[in-house]
């Protein structure tokens, strides 16, 4: 069984540009999550995806935006990219969004 | 939804158990407690979770108090691989899409 996959690794943006991240979900897990960690700090929730629509949303501003694919696939995509908008970018997979969530490696975001 | 405090760092000896304390001391009825860990820049592993009960798996144990406002991580055997931040996270049965992490405990273990 696969677990939860990010792409890219790594990603190094500029100012102002947009950045789209990527996730696959664990096999059979039709609910992602995303999170953003600073440095140092613990992961933020951003909101989360079941069967396609948005299922709740964390405290970011409209240019964090998400997408899930009809095979629960989702992107998170960042527009105007700032600053602070430099940290690992987490995934998490759900059976369902009440049960247990299953992080990936994350994407290491950094913008100059 | 509660918040929870840990302690920023704790060490222990690679062998012996690590318990890990987590107070949350405005739970409601219906919020589980989770564990996570984090091994430095990798994604969060979940660890183990309950809502009034004891539980145990292979990884650990969960001890809740019986007024449900403080539990404890127990790793019975610790080992130099087990060093990592440990996030203890209560989230409710209803409003369940979100988790907040707080700042965990970074654990040591040392030889």
């Amino acid at each position: 069984e696969t677990g939860v996959t990010q792409s890219p690794t790594h990603l190094i943006k500029t100012r102002g540009q947009q950045v789209t991240l990527r996730c696959s979900s664990q096999s059979g897990h039709n609910t992602v999550s995303w999170y953003q960690q600073a440095l140092g700090q613990g992961p933020q929730f951003i909101f989360q995806y079941y069967r396609e629509e948005e299922n709740g949303r964390g405290n970011f501003p409209p240019r964090f935006s998400g997408l899930q694919f009809p095979n629960y696939s989702s992107e998170l995509n960042v527009n105007a990219l700032e600053l602070d908008d430099s940290a690992l970018y987490l995934c998490a997979s759900s059976l369902v969004p009440e049960e247990t969530q299953y992080f990936g490696p994350g994407t290491r975001l950094l913008v100059l | 939804d509660a918040k929870t405090t840990q302690p920023p760092s704790m060490d222990c000896a690679e062998g012996r158990a690590a318990n890990l304390p987590c107070n949350h001391s405005t739970i409601s009825g219906n919020e589980y407690v989770y564990w996570y860990r984090q091994i430095h820049s990798q994604g969060p592993q979940y660890i183990i979770h309950g809502l009034k009960n004891n539980e145990t798996n292979e990884m650990a144990s969960l001890i809740i108090t019986e007024d449900r406002k403080s539990s404890t991580l127990i790793l019975p055997h610790a080992t130099l691989r087990d060093t990592a931040v440990y996030y203890c996270i209560v989230r409710s049965q209803y409003n369940f899409n979100k988790f907040y992490f707080g700042s965990g405990t970074k654990l040591n273990v040392k030889p």
